[in-house]
Parts: structure tokens; C-alpha cells; sequence
């Protein structure tokens, strides 16, 4: 299986201020289309995830403009650019380039 | 509008076995594919695998020893989750989600399963 790692555990952040999450994967995660499935998850309390950015950096229907990611084979980055308060939740990073498709361990994104 | 609606919560003893249910409505049911993920209390999500509700095809994830099974009836725009052998190690909310491109863009509110003596 494809591990995936996350930094930081956790992240209090100023209201107003940015957040960068990083991700980390021990292969690469380019499928042999030439796609790389990585997606970054939002996972409010006692909510299910929700869909914020597919195939490294492309937002999904309704996700704010201050969610961006980028990266490439095994490195990738998720930055709020600004945080809000609706924001605080874990984010999670997920690769469907190989089965069984995985999870990060989740990052904590909360206020200071 | 993509919605899903699971079965309620269940508690099961070991050994026992688990059918979850995730009706599906606002799109072309039969034109996507639809996956379970798990999460267990505190940790992070695990993929079990996922069906095309078309053709019926499935792809599990061998990290459960052939325990899952999912099947899809299209008359009912219903998708369904069958755990075997559970343990206590089973105890998860159980998402159901659609798939597009290999990213899950809606996802069900989710069932707890408990397995408890």
C-alpha cells in the first residue's frame, strides 16, 4: 500500500492568517494516464469529509478561492490563504493512483 | 442534488456480520461508480473499495481478507455494504460515496457500526 505522511500534527492558526499543509507519499502518485489522483479532504467535527481539490490543484464545485494545492509526484502542499473560522477541521490528503487507495494521517487546522 | 441516505446505526456482536445501505438520488445512478470508506474512532479514513453501479464490477481492498462485499440493486438506486467476521477493530462510521474521475465528490452522512460483547 502507498503510505501517506502529513506535516504538521497540528496547526493553530491566527484568524486572517495563512495555513500550509504538506503531504507526503513513498511513490509516486503519477497513474500511468499520466493523471496524478491526489485530493485533499476537509473533515468538519462530526461531519463526513468533503471533496476540496482533486488531481493536485483543482478545486472542487463551491470550495472557496483561498484553498489552493499544488505539488507534484511526491510532494504536495495544501494552503489556505487565508483562514476562517468555518475553516477549523482536519484535512486530509488522499492518493486514488493505486489500490487501495489512502489516507494521511490528517492535520488539525484550529484557532489560536 | 447528489444525495445519499444510509442505514441507521448498528450494533453487532463478534463474529457477526453487517449489511450497510446508501440510497443514492440527484444523479444518473447506473452512470457512476460508488465506494466505501470507513473510519474508526479518532483515526484516519480507510478505503474498502467500491462497485460501478453500471455493470455491476467491484474492487475491494485485499486489507480485508475478502470479509466485504458490495452489491448495488438499480431498481432502488441502492448501494450495499456487507462486513463478515467482524471484531472490535470493525467499530467505524461506514461512508458511501460517489466516484468521479477517482475522487469521491459526495459523500453519505455516514453509519456507526459498534461491535461490542
Amino acid at each position: 500500500d502507498i503510505l501517506m505522511t502529513q506535516a504538521p500534527f497540528s496547526s493553530p492558526v491566527t484568524l486572517g492568517q495563512p495555513a500550509s499543509i504538506s503531504c507526503k507519499s513513498n511513490q509516486s502518485l503519477v497513474h500511468r494516464d499520466g493523471n496524478t489522483y491526489l485530493s485533499w479532504l476537509q473533515q468538519r467535527p462530526g461531519q463526513p469529509p468533503r471533496l476540496l481539490i482533486y488531481k493536485i490543484s483543482n478545486r472542487f464545485s463551491g470550495v472557496p478561492d483561498r484553498f489552493s494545492g499544488s505539488g507534484a509526484g511526491t510532494d504536495f502542499t495544501l494552503k489556505i490563504s487565508r483562514v476562517e473560522a468555518e475553516d477549523v477541521a482536519v484535512y486530509y490528503c488522499m492518493q486514488a493512483t493505486q489500490f487501495p487507495f489512502t489516507f494521511g494521517p490528517g492535520t488539525k487546522v484550529d484557532i489560536k | 442534488q447528489v444525495q445519499f441516505v444510509q442505514s441507521g446505526a448498528e450494533v453487532k456482536k463478534p463474529g457477526a456480520s453487517v449489511k450497510v445501505s446508501c440510497k443514492a438520488s440527484g444523479f444518473t445512478f447506473t452512470s457512476h461508480t460508488i465506494q466505501w470508506v470507513r473510519q474508526a474512532p479518532g483515526q484516519r479514513p480507510e478505503w474498502m473499495g467500491w462497485i460501478n453501479a453500471g455493470n455491476g464490477n467491484t474492487q475491494y481492498s485485499q486489507n480485508f481478507r475478502g470479509r466485504v462485499t458490495i452489491t448495488r440493486d438499480t431498481s432502488a438506486s441502492t448501494v450495499y455494504m456487507d462486513l463478515s467476521s467482524l471484531t472490535s477493530e470493525d467499530t467505524a462510521i461506514y461512508y458511501c460515496g460517489r466516484v468521479l474521475e477517482k475522487r469521491c465528490d459526495y459523500w453519505g452522512q455516514g453509519t456507526l457500526v459498534t461491535v461490542s460483547s
